[in-house]
């Protein structure tokens, strides 16, 4: 299975320090997106990195891609009580469809 | 307001009973996607439609049926012979034609309860 793997499962911090979320996954991909869900709402798509790229920036998003490793991790800076919400990686091999791991859950704490 | 919406927010079912969730988008994307997600856990793909006309079944199809018979819907019906059906469904829609691996933009889902 190319299915990507959170860690943590689950994350507390302090408002204003970084947070940093790993997805592992299994085969070579296409690409690896971010995507956040606040508690009972759709899917909001945050980054796309491309098997080729190493970093991505947006705002205060960092992603980086380690494809010999199999592994990407999403950095939040400066965070905020906003951020709080479920963060979940999607794996793509070639033109394949999306498989969504189990998420991590952040929270932070004012 | 271009998006993708999604009703009914919350919808009962009784025993034995066929329900039908709307899911519309005006991305004008070519691919639609729906997924099932259970409490605390990743999403899962029940059916995914490329084109209009078309459609193909996902990792978890058994006991769900779709339609695309508009370029702008994509229905989704659980059948009575889904026996778990209590969970949050989620539609999404991609621009299509380059395959399935693009950014998918979601819907605010519709929660299913069994009554």
């Amino acid at each position: 299975s190319q299915q990507g793997e959170e860690d943590p499962q689950a994350l507390s911090i302090q408002e204003g320090e970084n947070a940093t979320m790993n997805c592992s996954y299994k085969t070579s991909i296409n690409n690896l997106q971010w995507y956040r869900q606040n508690s009972g709402r759709g899917l909001v798509h945050l980054i796309l990195i491309r098997s080729n790229e190493r970093e991505k920036h947006s705002g205060r998003l960092r992603v980086t891609l380690d494809t010999s490793k199999k592994s990407s991790s999403l950095l939040i800076t400066a965070s905020r009580a906003a951020d709080t919400a479920s963060y979940f990686c999607a794996t793509a091999k070639g033109a394949q469809k999306l498989v969504f791991g189990q998420g991590t859950r952040l929270t932070i704490n004012p | 307001d271009g998006g993708i919406t999604q009703s009914p927010k919350y919808l009962f079912r009784k025993e034995g009973q066929n329900v039908t969730l709307s899911c519309e988008q005006n991305l004008n994307h070519d691919a639609m996607y729906w997924y099932r997600q259970d409490p605390g856990q990743g999403l899962r793909l029940i059916y995914y439609s490329q084109i209009v006309n078309d459609f193909q079944k996902g990792d978890i199809a058994e006991g769900y049926s779709v339609s695309r018979e508009k370029k702008e819907s994509f229905p989704l019906t659980v059948t009575s012979a889904q026996k778990n059906p209590t969970a949050f469904y989620l539609c999404a829609s991609s621009i299509g034609g380059a395959g399935l691996s693009e950014t998918q933009y979601f819907g605010p889902g519709t929660r299913l309860l069994v009554l």
